[in-house]
């Protein structure tokens, strides 16, 4: 089966500081997302990425997020500023047009 | 805007008895449905799919049917384990603007005793 791969699985930062968080995408998937589920909550859509531009963003994708494909294969999502409320766990996701999303296992971001 | 609403958790089974989570939508396009399940420190992963109306998705013993009629999307499965205690999320996806962007339900716990 298809993977995506995320990294880190897990990082603790101090509020204030920048992260940013890194995903693999199925190579040849033109799509690609970030979504992010804070924990007991449902899973929330953040950002779709087409062919190396945002396509759609959420109310939650403001000012301190960003998302890159720096070399053409990494897909990263950045967060400036990090605040105690952007605790949570950040997927990675390569769909296919109209079928299953691939998810990467996630990145467990706590800020403290 | 497009919705998915699912029964609150958790829902707390003995081995082999018959699991109902029941899942319902709202969405003005055509959406592929879709139940994803999450174990303890995992990612999501798809469990199964539905495209179209009438279509029944299974997996692993677990069934969802398409019903346009009542707009629901409730999983099922007849013989539930210990291995089966996860989370497990309904979601659509609107074929019409063909980007794969998925809407979750808010996620159902299942807990499966021995």
């Amino acid at each position: 089966e298809p993977e995506v791969t995320q990294t880190p699985s897990h990082q603790v930062t101090q509020m204030g500081q920048e992260v940013i968080l890194r995903c693999v995408p199925i190579s040849n998937h033109l799509y690609f997302y970030w979504y992010r589920q804070i924990l007991g909550q449902k899973v929330e859509f953040l950002v779709s990425f087409y062919n190396n531009e945002i396509s759609e963003k959420s109310e939650i994708f403001d000012d301190q997020f960003s998302v890159e494909r720096p070399d053409g294969s990494n897909f990263t999502l950045k967060i400036r500023s990090t605040k105690l409320e952007d605790s949570a766990m950040y997927f990675c996701a390569s769909p296919q047009a109209n079928t299953e999303a691939f998810f990467g296992q996630g990145t467990r971001l706590t800020v403290v | 805007g497009d919705s998915v609403t699912q029964m609150e958790g958790p829902v707390t089974l003995s081995e082999e008895a018959f699991l109902t989570i029941n899942c319902t939508y709202t969405a003005t396009g055509y959406p592929s449905l879709f139940w994803y399940v999450q174990y303890p420190g995992e990612g999501l992963q798809l469990l199964l799919k539905a495209t179209k109306a009438d279509d029944k998705g299974s997996n692993k013993g677990f069934e969802a049917t398409y019903r346009k009629e009542t707009t629901s999307f409730h999983l099922e499965k007849g013989s539930v384990q210990v291995s089966d205690s996860a989370v497990y999320f309904c979601a659509l996806s609107d074929r019409r603007s063909n980007t794969g962007k998925l809407i979750f339900g808010q996620g159902t716990t299942l807990q499966v005793k021995p």
